[in-house]
Parts: structure tokens; sequence; C-alpha cells
């Protein structure tokens, strides 16, 4: 069965500093990987997704990830922050195979000071 | 185009009442989600429809919670006798297709708190 595990509840970084969102995944099969932004009182949006070629892959709003199957990890980065990039962030594994619903992390916080 | 619409946004109800919540997903899309986002979690599946087919409903907590999409558009998801636990967001979501690699377009939620 697939997982994610998403390490650090809250992130602070100051306004133009590195953005670091870790994220490790279990998957028996080749993972579908996703990160998700929520906005206080919002859906969830579409940052990027990785399902195969390529394993850095680049979203919206500057961010990008990289899928590392070594390491089974998936971490979210943007090298520079902006205060609009404080939100709640989830990465995600599509069950494959049995609906393909999706399996959320516990969320990350990001808080961005100026 | 419009995207996925939730209502109510917020519905207050007592416990031991009855609750539907309302979904339109972007139209023509095939794949119909419901999650439930407790408070400070990650969404978790309840049930999923393709077109007006009910697939996997594994994710629903109990025999209260019924879901129904029968035109294969609009979909429902109704609470019997509610409980204090059921109170989460209710998170719809939509996909053009049924392939594990399509987003999922994610409606505003409907908060529900039980009192």
């Amino acid at each position: 069965a697939q997982s994610v595990t998403q390490l650090g509840s809250h992130v602070s970084v100051s306004e133009g500093a590195l953005v670091l969102l870790r994220c490790n995944y279990s998957s028996s099969v080749p993972p579908y990987l996703f990160w998700y932004v929520q906005y206080p009182n919002q859906g969830l949006q579409l940052l990027l997704k990785y399902t195969t070629g390529a394993t850095l892959v680049k979203g919206i709003n500057g961010f990008e990830a990289e899928f590392k199957k070594s390491e089974t990890s998936f971490h979210l980065t943007k090298p520079s922050a902006h205060m609009s990039d404080a939100a709640e962030y989830f990465c995600a594994v599509s069950d494959l195979g049995n609906t393909d619903k999706l399996i959320f992390g516990t969320g990350t916080r990001l808080q961005v000071f100026p | 185009g419009a995207g996925v619409s939730q209502s109510p946004r917020y519905k207050v109800a007592k416990r031991g009442q009855d609750v539907a919540l309302r979904c339109d997903p972007i139209s023509g899309h095939v794949s119909l989600f419901w999650y439930q986002q407790a408070l400070g979690q990650g969404p978790e599946f309840l049930t999923y429809f393709q077109n007006e087919a009910q697939l996997d409903k594994s994710g629903l907590p109990s025999d209260r919670f019924f879901a129904e999409r029968p035109e294969g558009s609009v979909s429902t998801l109704k609470i019997q006798r509610t409980q204090q636990e059921d109170s989460a967001v209710y998170l719809c979501a939509s996909s053009a297709d049924r392939t594990g690699a399509d987003e999922q377009y994610f409606g505003p939620g409907t908060r529900l708190t039980v009192t």
C-alpha cells in the first residue's frame, strides 16, 4: 500500500530565503506523486506532479520538486520565498490500480517572515 | 469555465441531525472523489465515482455515510445521525479521466460542525 510522510509540520523562512518542504513516500509500484497547496478556507490547488520521465518537475509559482527513487523522496523547493507562499502544503501519492485516489501526507504549514 | 463548486460552504448541525452536502464537478469530468479533512490533517479518501457508478466506498467511516451521483454529474454526500466526530471539512474533487496521472481539481469544501 502507498503512503506519504511529510517531515516537519511547520516550516518558517524569511522572505527571499530557500524553501524546502520534505516528502518521503512508500509505494510497491512506480509512484505518481503530487504536491498541492491549500490557502485558508480554500480547496487544494495542484503545484506540480511527477508521473514518468524527467525526475525534476517544475510547477507553478516558481516551485519545483525532484523525484529520487533511491531515497524514496519528492521534496518541494523554491529558491526565494515570497510572502504570498504562506500556506499549507500537502504531498500525495496516487493509489494506482485502486481507483487512483490520492493518499495525502499530514501537511506542512509554511510561514514566511518579512 | 467554472471549477468544482460545493454547497453549503458552512454547515452547523446538532448531533443526531441528517445533513446533505452537494458537489458540482467540472462539466464532463468522469471521476469524482470525496475526501474528509479533519482539523490539522491531510485529506482522507471517502469514496469514488466513475460517472454514476460508485466504484469504491472503502473510506466511508460508517454506514451513516452515503454518497450518490445518479446522473454522473452532481454528487451528494449524506451523513445520517451526525456525531461530533463527523466535524471536518468535506472536499470534493473531479478529474477528466480515470488515470492516476490526471489532476484532481478540488472544490472549496464544506466545513461541517456538529454541536
